[in-house]
């Protein structure tokens, strides 16, 4: 069964600074992983999907890279801003019928 | 505008009162799904949906029921509610859930309060 873990639960830092989020995953057999975005209470917006074959993919200021033969994602936040402050999910899919996402991080920026 | 809809947005009710979640997507999708989201546990799948009329359990099955008798809606049934059952709702769709280049879309969110 996947499982998906990431790191760390939880990152504060001051406006300005690049940072990264893991996400890894047990099994590496996958159709895609998903980068998702929660602000509190509210719903999921999707940032990035990367296929099983593509090595990263790009969105103005995010980057997320995919390893599937180690079980690792990261998402790259360049030049970050107070307005990125939310939850950052890592979802899995599988092909079992379900997404399997990871606790999220906690992101805050301060100005 | 493609969207995933769900109503009502917040609902607080008794134990024991049956209530209906829905959701509805206008994608054309043929997979959606419901999960549940709780502190500390995350995302939890409820019961999917590969298709009209073909529906599966998910991880929390228990104390739900689905539909799916048209392509563009999923509702969630709680037949008799209990506490334990208060929880963020999300219903979620893509277009087959088994392509590389599937995305999943979410609902906005149902907040279920029961007393």
């Amino acid at each position: 069964k996947q499982e998906v873990t990431q790191i760390p639960a939880a990152l504060s830092v001051p406006e300005g600074e690049n940072l990264v989020l893991n996400c890894s995953f047990t099994d590496s057999a996958i159709y895609n992983l998903q980068w998702f975005r929660q602000d509190p209470g509210k719903g999921l917006t999707s940032l990035l999907l990367i296929q099983s074959s593509q090595r990263e993919q790009t969105s103005g200021r995010l980057n997320a890279s995919l390893d599937k033969s180690s079980g690792r994602s990261t998402l790259y936040i360049a030049a970050s801003q107070p307005g990125d402050s939310a939850t950052y999910l890592c979802a899995v899919n599988s092909g079992y019928s379900t997404l399997t996402f990871g606790k999220g991080t906690m992101l805050l920026v301060s100005p | 505008e493609a969207q995933v809809t769900q109503n009502p947005r917040y609902l607080i009710t008794v134990t024991g009162k049956k209530l209906t979640v829905t959701c509805s997507q206008n994608m054309n999708h043929e997979y959606m799904s419901w999960y549940r989201q709780d502190p500390g546990l995350g995302l939890r799948q409820i019961y999917y949906s590969m298709n009209v009329e073909v529906t599966d359990k998910g991880d929390v099955p228990e104390g739900y029921k689905v539909s799916r008798k048209e392509k563009r809606n999923f509702p969630l049934i709680l037949e008799s509610p209990s506490p334990n059952q208060t929880s963020l709702y999300f219903c979620a769709s893509s277009l087959y859930m088994r392509l590389t280049t599937d995305t999943q879309y979410f609902g906005p969110g149902t907040r279920l309060t029961v007393l």
